[in-house]
């Protein structure tokens, strides 16, 4: 299986600050067709998963404007423009380039 | 509005069989798309156990070495999972959720059900 590695594991953030975590794969997730499969999740405190982003960049609908996402090959980022109270949970990267889909350990966001 | 809520027992005993399904509103199970059943614990995070089509087609993670299989009932409009042989390794929480391309990740999930093996 394709091993995800997210760092931190831990992440502090002030309101109102920028917020970084980064995916590294073991392999690469670009498809013969050119696109490449790296999702992110939002898991709030006591609700299921949420995707904000799909294909590296694109942004699930309803999903605010501060969350991005960047990358290429095996080496990934999910940003937060300005941290909001809203934003406290666990992240994950997905991959799902190589079956089976395998997630990240997981990035805990919180307010400091 | 696709909604999804798993349901069946909190409890299983070793060596038991786990069942749950889950219930499609919303939407129609017969739409191309593909179900899927992932389980999280606070040790191993999130595992994708499978997926499901309304045609029969199924993928499930090897991991889970044959004791898997995914259904779908159209006439109920839901899905449901067996896990066979269930160890304490097996205790998570479960969750449905559709993909319309595996590959970009699950966008609608259930709230998901807890599931403890004990006997």
């Amino acid at each position: 299986d394709v091993v995800m590695t997210q760092s931190p594991l831990s992440l502090p953030v002030t309101l109102g600050q920028p917020a970084s975590i980064s995916c590294r794969s073991g392999q690469s997730l670009v498809d013969s067709d050119g696109k490449t499969y790296l999702s992110w999740f939002q898991q709030r405190p006591g609700q299921s998963p949420r995707r904000l982003i799909y294909r590296v960049s694109n942004r699930e609908s309803g999903v605010p404007d501060r969350f991005s996402g960047s990358g290429s090959g095996n080496d990934f980022t999910l940003k937060i423009s300005r941290v909001e109270a809203e934003d406290v949970g666990i992240y994950y990267c997905m991959q799902g380039r190589h079956a089976p889909p395998t997630f990240g350990q997981g990035t805990k966001v919180e307010i400091k | 509005q696709l909604q999804l809520q798993e349901s069946g027992p909190g409890v299983v005993k070793p060596s038991g069989t786990l069942s749950l399904t889950c219930a499609v509103s919303g939407g129609s199970i017969s739409s191309n798309t593909w179900w899927n059943w992932l389980r999280q614990t606070p040790g191993k995070g999130l595992e994708w156990i499978g997926e499901v089509h309304h045609i029969g087609n199924t993928n499930y993670n090897p991991s889970l070495k044959g004791r898997v299989t995914m259904t779908v009932d159209k006439s109920k409009n839901q899905i449901s999972l067996r896990l066979n042989s269930v160890t304490a390794a097996d205790t998570a929480v479960y969750y449905c959720a559709r993909a319309n391309s595996v590959p970009d990740g699950m966008d609608v999930w259930g709230q998901g059900t807890k599931v403890t093996v004990s006997s």
